[in-house]
């Protein structure tokens, strides 16, 4: 596609929901990004794909987040049992090469956690 | 990574030149100096990235100070649409992690 496509644009959960957000990144962009923006800060590193490995996920907050890339494109972040603390937009970047920091991201999902 | 210092937030009148500076005196050999700006409710968008030479593309200008510690970012003939936040990133291509590190940015009001 010509950008990066995320879904939901909105999600509001119950505390204790379990979610699920998709990124579709770039094309052919192999490294694929997931960041954590709360309101009035910048965005936060979670977990970095390369194509369909995972090789940093040092950002996750707790053992409730989980991200994937099986099949080296599409990815997904999941949450189980949200909590009101994890309220906050959800970014997806993908760049072309791996050790590339020109970065395309999507518009984000935001997430609330009632 | 090298840390980066941006003012907090700035005005510039629309029309005239918006000069964004950043610091980073602890910038290593090998670090290049990233832009991105984001808009409101927009992801960030990549503007310009330089080593140590000035660069310019469509969207802006970046100086970067010989001694390589500071950093300007101007784009020339601010409009309305270039209300964001502006970020200002230093990293090594490739570098450990392979993640860019935001911090807080400038927020840039463009007033008409």
């Amino acid at each position: 596609g010509a950008g990066v496509s995320q879904s939901p644009r909105y999600k509001v959960a119950k505390r204790g929901q379990d979610v699920a957000l998709r990124c579709d990144p770039i094309s052919g962009h192999v490294s694929l990004f997931w960041y954590q923006q709360a309101l009035g800060q910048g965005p936060e590193f979670l977990t970095y794909f390369q194509n369909e490995a995972q090789l940093d996920k040092s950002g996750l907050p707790s053992d409730r987040f989980f991200a994937e890339r099986p099949e080296g494109s599409v990815s997904t972040l999941k949450i189980q049992r949200t909590q009101q603390e994890d309220s906050a937009v959800y970014l997806c970047a993908s760049s072309l090469a791996s050790g590339a920091n020109v970065l395309t991201f999507g518009a984000g999902s935001r997430l609330t956690v009632l | 990574d090298a840390k980066t210092t941006q003012p907090t937030s700035m005005d510039c009148a629309e029309g005239r030149a918006a000069n964004l500076p950043c610091n980073h005196s602890t910038i290593s050999g090998n670090e290049y100096v990233y832009w991105y700006r984001q808009i409101h409710s927009q992801g960030p968008q990549y503007i310009i990235h330089g080593l140590k030479n000035n660069e310019t593309n469509e969207m802006a200008s970046l100086i970067i100070t010989e001694d390589r510690k500071s950093s300007t970012l101007i784009l020339p003939h601010a409009t309305l649409r270039d209300t964001a936040v502006y970020y200002c990133i230093v990293r090594a291509p490739g570098g450990a992690g392979n993640m860019l590190t935001f911090g807080g940015g400038t927020r840039l009001m463009v007033k008409p």
